[in-house]
């Protein structure tokens, strides 16, 4: 069954820490892959996404993915973080079809 | 930016009560999606919606859902009869080919 899993339900950093967020994903064949982000009392925003071509891919905000195939994995990075950076983070796939298929969310919180 | 937009931001209602969820999509997309997230769990695909019919459907998208496109602009959720379990945050989300959705602020339902 396809499916997506992230691993960090909760993440507390410091503000200038690295962050990597884990996504894998179980889909057969083509996969569509985004990170989206919510901050509070906002709506989902796309920060990312990954249709084909070069597995790094660079979003807003100073955020970057990488795909890797043959960890069926789509993980979420960002080098230094900042208290802004507080939000829910989820890994979405979908198979050019219609339904994205959501993980269950990270929740990062940036302490100054 | 164009946005999604959703009314109401919040909706309470008495179990067995009928709700109309309401959405307008941005303005030349063309697909269109429903979402909910229980509190404390994953973002789950309702139904998409092309062409003025349903293209995909959820398990959770049983006979007490339906959806319309009354007009060029609205795109609404209606649960006949609600219960307990459909309390959640709902979100519309539009797209202008199949690839990437961009979703609304939500509306967060609770039935009593």
């Amino acid at each position: 069954a396809q499916s997506v899993s992230q691993h960090n339900h909760h993440v507390i950093l410091s503000e200038a820490a690295s962050l990597e967020l884990g996504c894998n994903y179980s889909y057969g064949g083509t996969v569509n892959l985004f990170w989206y982000v919510q901050y509070p009392g906002q709506h989902l925003q796309l920060l990312l996404k990954y249709f084909s071509g070069d597995p790094l891919v660079k979003g807003i905000k100073g955020f970057e993915a990488e795909f890797i195939k043959s960890k069926f994995s789509f993980n979420l990075r960002k080098p230094s973080v900042q208290w802004s950076d507080t939000a829910e983070y989820f890994c979405a796939a979908g198979d050019s079809g219609y339904a994205l298929n959501f993980g269950k969310g990270t929740s990062l919180l940036v302490t100054p | 930016e164009p946005e999604v937009t959703q009314t109401p931001s919040h909706q309470v209602t008495q179990m067995g009560q009928e709700v109309i969820l309401r959405c307008v999509p941005i303005s030349n997309h063309l697909y269109f999606y429903w979402y909910r997230q229980i509190l404390g769990q994953k973002v789950e695909f309702l139904v998409s919606f092309y062409n003025n019919e349903i293209s995909e459907k959820s398990e959770i998208f049983d006979d007490q859902f339906s959806v319309e496109r009354p007009d060029g602009s609205n795109f609404t959720l209606k649960i006949r009869s609600t219960k307990l379990e459909d309390s959640a945050m709902y979100f519309c989300a539009s797209s202008e080919t199949q690839e990437t959705q961009y979703f609304g602020p939500g509306t967060r339902l609770l039935v009593l």
